[in-house]
């Protein structure tokens, strides 16, 4: 089964850019899609099809992907913005969704 | 407005049955694909199924031949049948609307399904 591989945590201080990783084989081929999670709440769609954003969705917040690494940038980081992020594809070999083990942001 | 509203956890017993309901409104739920995932006690997401809008459904590994995924029309609701329960089944269990890419666009609050004697 494909499998996605976060960071567990992310540390940046307010004003800064925070990267998350998202790795997978070949995951350059997929479309990946983020999502924030705060404590208590459902998961917010903040990047889909590996660039594209939702309405709603700060332009702060960014993704790429490539070869075997999918990435979500967060510029000039806010405290606001410390959360739990979750990476996806749609595996269509098996048809089955997968998430990434999810990355805890934290805003020095 | 796009909501979806959760209903039908609860505390249950392992070997136990329980159905999950999500209630739509703003759009058409046989019109979308439509999803389960689940997320236990302080840990990630795990998606658990999906129905497409033409009726096609899979599962996760750890659900299949124990889940089903369902839709009414008429009340325009995604159910989640689960028998067998197992206290690894007990999870905040959350319905989804997926985009044509398998993103999730709009989420229900989630409901609690505890499994245990």
């Amino acid at each position: 089964s494909y499998v996605l591989t976060q960071p567990p945590s992310v540390s940046v201080a307010p004003g800064q850019t925070a990267r998350i990783t998202c790795g997978g084989n070949n995951i350059g081929s997929k479309s990946v899609h983020w999502y924030q999670q705060k404590p208590g709440q459902a998961p917010v769609l903040v990047v889909y099809d590996d660039s594209d954003r939702p309405s709603g969705i700060p332009e702060r917040f960014s993704g790429s992907n490539s070869g075997n690494t999918a990435t979500l940038t967060i510029s000039r980081v806010e405290a606001g913005d410390e959360a739990d992020f979750y990476c996806q594809v749609w595996d269509s070999s098996s048809d089955h969704v997968v998430f990434g083990g999810g990355t805890k942001l934290t805003v020095l | 407005e796009v909501q979806l509203v959760e209903s039908g956890g609860g505390l249950i017993q392992p070997g136990a049955s329980l159905r999950l309901s999500c209630a739509a409104s703003g759009f058409t739920v046989s019109s979308n694909y439509m999803s389960w995932v689940r997320q236990a006690p302080g840990k990630g997401l795990e998606w658990v199924s999906v129905i497409y809008s033409g009726g096609r459904t899979y599962y996760a590994d750890s659900v299949k031949g124990r889940f089903t995924i369902s839709r009414d029309n008429s009340k325009n609701t995604l159910y989640l049948q689960m028998n067998s329960l197992r206290a690894e089944d007990t999870a905040v269990y959350y319905c989804a609307r997926a985009l044509s890419r398998l993103s999730f666009d709009y989420w229900g609050q989630g409901t609690l399904v505890t499994v245990s004697s």
